[in-house]
């Protein structure tokens, strides 16, 4: 069973569509996050959801729309594609730290979208 | 702000040999987590070994183990025995105690050879 399972894997799109990417997790996390891995590989969080509230937003283009109908799904809907929104995207869930104790916190992730502007 | 540091890009290493690749952060906060992850030319990220900053024993997971110098903020991964399979992009992140996101360092491939 997947834990955390993202579609599709891969998009190929013209400029200007617009498109989106749908994640599911089943591990029963309360948080979900949607993550962007450039061209030199380096990984930025783009969105957080902790029990489908917006909880952190970098600093991303009004384009770039995540909605979470549940704890379990997050989707990442993008309005006029631009070349530079190539990536890849990952989406990922963990349980929230904070509260009483530690807990279990690594971040499981799915197998990333990988997004062809052209 | 937190920061990661991978300062090294590229690191080699010969199957069987043990290599270890460096990782330093920079925090303000006393309560966080630190990680090391894997990603594979499939591109998914899995996760090899986990820190809690609270605990002052080494993290050890198989042939994977950690070097953790809190006062120094730094983390570092060995990788003993190691196998073609390891070839790979690592990459060190740090969330805080009660924050959302993990931050990631730039990454180091490591690649194995025979």
């Amino acid at each position: 069973d997947t834990a955390v399972s993202q579609t599709p894997k891969y998009l190929v799109t013209q400029m200007g569509n617009d498109k989106s990417i749908k994640c599911e997790q089943n591990l029963g996390h309360d948080t979900m996050y949607w993550y962007k891995q450039d061209s030199k590989k380096f990984l930025k969080i783009m969105f957080s959801y902790n029990n489908k509230e917006l909880i952190i937003n970098e600093t991303v283009p009004n384009r770039f729309s995540p909605k979470s109908p549940d704890k379990a799904h997050l989707n990442l809907h993008i309005n006029s594609l631009e070349l530079g929104d190539s990536a890849v995207y990952f989406c990922a869930s963990s349980q929230h730290p904070g509260g009483e104790g530690y807990k279990n916190t690594e971040a499981f992730f799915g197998q990333g979208t990988r997004l062809t502007v052209v | 702000a937190q920061t990661v540091t991978q300062s090294q890009p590229e690191m080699s290493v010969q199957e069987a040999e043990t290599v270890t690749l460096s990782c330093t952060y920079d925090t303000s906060e006393s309560d966080y987590y630190l990680f090391w992850y894997k990603q594979p030319p499939s591109r998914q990220m899995i996760l090899v070994i986990r820190q809690e900053a609270y605990k002052q024993q080494n993290a050890t997971e198989n042939r994977f183990s950690v070097n953790f110098q809190k006062a120094a903020k730094s983390f570092s991964l060995k990788i003993s025995d190691s196998q073609l399979g390891d070839a790979a992009m690592y990459f060190c992140a740090y969330m805080a105690g009660t924050a959302s996101k993990l931050t990631f360092g730039t990454g180091t491939r490591l690649q194995v050879t025979l």
